[in-house]
């Protein structure tokens, strides 16, 4: 049982190149989030989905996309790569509705925007 | 404004020792409140949840305490081990239930 895959795990960038991190979760969750970590800060919501089809912005979406085509995939894109997203990136899903779920995390993708 | 505040940032004690970790948080409405933990270079893996009715949460060797009319929580963590060498972060649920508030989480270190 994977939980949460997130790919690619280690990715550098340029400034102004676009790239796409990968979630995908095999729980069957409704819940996806994309959160970022940074040193001294508690991780931030970028974009979540509460079901196929759907996005919504989080607490910094500005410079991300997402998309979530289907139920088991969450895809976060930077369009034009920033220095200020270098960052940890965590996928997160839930089974959703009820608060109460566990929110199960991915291992990480670490980008450096150079 | 949502805030989880931890303390201490970081902690270093004996293996075999006890700790406890702090977490106080002015989060409205509350739903449930969580610690995790997450080894160096891994993702956070859930350790206890705990909504306003509960007081005590334990999982092995870890005890979660929640006072909901002081907005506090806590972590006990009993005999240590150097696999308990983590950050160990708190995590504020509010409605609607996707809203989490996290916490800069406390940095332990257990020495052999």
């Amino acid at each position: 049982n994977a939980g949460v895959t997130q790919t690619p795990k280690f990715r550098v960038l340029k400034t102004g190149q676009s790239m796409t991190l990968l979630c995908a979760q095999d729980m069957n969750h409704e819940y996806m989030y994309w959160y970022r970590q940074d040193p001294g800060m508690g991780l931030r919501l970028i974009h979540y989905s509460v079901g196929e089809g759907t996005t919504a912005k989080g607490e910094v979406p500005d410079g991300y996309n997402v998309s979530r085509l289907k139920k088991q995939n969450f895809l976060l894109g930077l369009e034009s790569a920033a220095p200020s997203q270098t960052s940890v990136y965590f996928c997160a899903s839930s089974p959703g509705r009820i608060s109460g779920n566990t929110i199960y995390f991915g291992e990480g993708s670490w980008l450096t925007v150079v | 404004k949502n805030q989880v505040e931890q303390s201490p940032q970081s902690l270093i004690i004996l293996e075999g020792k006890n700790c406890t970790l702090q977490c106080n948080y002015t989060v409205s409405p509350f739903s449930n409140l969580r610690w995790y933990k997450q080894d160096t270079g891994r993702g956070p893996v859930s350790l206890t949840i705990m909504t306003f009715s509960e007081n005590t949460k334990s999982n092995g060797r870890y005890t979660a305490t929640l006072d909901a009319d002081t907005k506090q929580s806590s972590l006990h963590i009993t005999a240590s081990q150097l696999s308990d060498s983590a950050s160990y972060i708190c995590v504020v649920s509010a409605s609607p239930a996707y809203k989490y508030i996290f916490g800069t989480g406390t940095r332990l270190k257990v020495l052999a």
